[in-house]
């Protein structure tokens, strides 16, 4: 079981080039997410799933769309990147339900923007 | 706004106890969770709190207090791989995770 997978492992990207970070789960898992974390601030969510064909914006969406087609994929595009999107790209899932619904994380994805 | 803290740095022995503490101020309650966190990797589950009190997990416990916005992470008979991150996040009232910045521990033999 590979629970999440993130490709790519790390990106160096020209400014207003177009990017699309990949994420994977089979675990079944209702709900997905994609996070940034930068250097002394905490995780902050960028966009949720809460199940498949729906989306949410979270703390910091502006730049970034993402898409739910099925339950496994939740790719998360840049269209246009700039140098302040520079950070390492977290997704995680959770089931959905639950006292606890717990994430669990990706590897992640270091984004440089040049 | 909401609000986690926690220290940013903290060192302790190996083979002693530290306590990382977190306090918290968040549009509603659903829940607090820790996560270790090793450099260059992802954050892993730690421990969930919603409840006023201690969870213990073998050498982990985890302490909250609902009234005071605060918990603890305790760390017993602390080994060189506990070298890592440890993040504190709240869980708000649209169900969404608030992290804390995190507090990086360092083992010193």
């Amino acid at each position: 079981i590979a629970g999440i997978t993130q490709a790519p492992t790390s990106q160096i990207l020209a400014a207003g080039r177009r990017m699309t970070l990949r994420c994977t789960q089979d675990m079944r898992h209702n709900a997905m997410y994609w996070y940034r974390q930068d250097l002394g601030l905490g995780l902050r969510l960028i966009h949720y799933s809460n199940t498949a064909g729906t989306t949410g914006k979270g703390e910091v969406p502006d730049g970034y769309s993402v898409s739910r087609a099925n339950t496994d994929d939740f790719p998360l595009t840049l269209a246009s990147a700039v140098p302040s999107q520079t950070s390492v790209y977290f997704c995680a899932s959770s089931d959905g339900g639950g006292a606890t619904d717990t994430q669990y994380f990706g590897p992640g994805t270091r984004l440089t923007v040049l | 706004g909401q609000n986690i803290d926690q220290p940013t740095e903290m060192t302790a022995t190996e083979g002693a106890i530290v306590q990382i503490n977190c306090t918290y101020q968040t549009s509603g309650f659903n829940g607090l969770f820790w996560y270790q966190q090793h450099a260059g990797e992802a954050p892993t589950f730690l421990s969930y709190n919603v409840l006023d009190g201690l969870e213990e997990k073998g050498r982990f416990s985890s302490f909250l207090s609902r009234s005071k916005g605060y918990s603890y992470l305790l760390l017993k008979e602390l080994q060189m791989k506990d070298s890592a991150s440890y993040l504190c996040a709240v869980r708000d009232s649209n169900y969404q995770l608030i992290w804390g910045a995190g507090t990086k521990l360092i083992i010193k033999p």
